[in-house]
């Protein structure tokens, strides 16, 4: 199974863009990237996900790069509500799937 | 939108006790999780079902077991609760039509503290 690997923490000033990291070098030609986030005290919510393209919704963006072996999150503008854990997750066989640790996002005023 | 409803929130048991954690889903999904969550460990998976009666077990299943009678509920059953059972406890649920792409959906979780 594929195996994520992102910064432990960040921060980024209100307003900019937030951009999350996450390495997947050994991720499979058919397994999808997957984004989720938890903000404390609360059960993880779905950002976005990707197979090779990028990806836009109302919440973010999601760049792959062509290799796949990487991609980023973006936050375009940040607020004090994205500040929270931010789960990068290649989907492992069977429909299960692993989280790691996250990146902890912290958006500063 | 998807709505997974976890019966309790905050939920505070004795060591040795059996203890039950309801999941609720009204989206008709096949698939349904639990997982637990421990600082500095992250999610860990415990079971999954993929339909009713079938159940597979995940990372950590030892100490617990599950119940699928229904496709919309998933019960989490801790036989015989240790302290170190203690955790959030966060339930989730996927639309397994289209497997290679579907999210998970969870609910707000369940903070368990076995005393």
């Amino acid at each position: 199974d594929a195996k994520t690997t992102q910064p432990t923490s960040m921060d980024c000033a209100e307003g900019r863009a937030a951009n999350l990291p996450c390495n997947h070098s050994t991720i499979s030609g058919n397994e999808y990237v997957y984004w989720y986030r938890q903000i404390h005290s609360q059960g993880p919510q779905y950002i976005i996900h990707g197979l090779k393209n990028n990806e836009t919704n109302e919440m973010a963006s999601l760049i792959i790069t062509e290799d796949r072996k990487s991609s980023t999150l973006i936050l375009p503008h940040a607020t004090l509500r994205d500040t929270a854990v931010y789960y990068c997750i290649v989907r492992a066989r069977n429909n299960d799937m692993r989280f790691g640790a996250g990146t902890r996002l912290t958006v500063k005023p | 939108d998807v709505k997974v409803t976890q019966s309790s929130r905050y939920l505070v048991k004795r060591t040795g006790e059996k203890v039950f954690l309801e999941c609720v889903q009204d989206m008709d999904h096949e698939n349904m999780f639990w997982y637990r969550q421990d600082p500095g460990l992250g999610l860990r998976l415990i079971y999954f079902s993929y339909d009713v009666k079938m159940k597979e077990k995940g990372d950590i299943p030892e100490g617990y077991s599950v119940s699928r009678e229904k496709k919309e509920r998933f019960s989490l059953i801790l036989e015989s609760a240790s302290t170190n059972q203690t955790s959030m406890y966060l339930c989730a649920t996927q639309d397994p039509v289209s497997r290679g792409s579907s999210p998970l959906h969870f609910g707000n979780g369940t903070r368990l503290t076995v005393t």
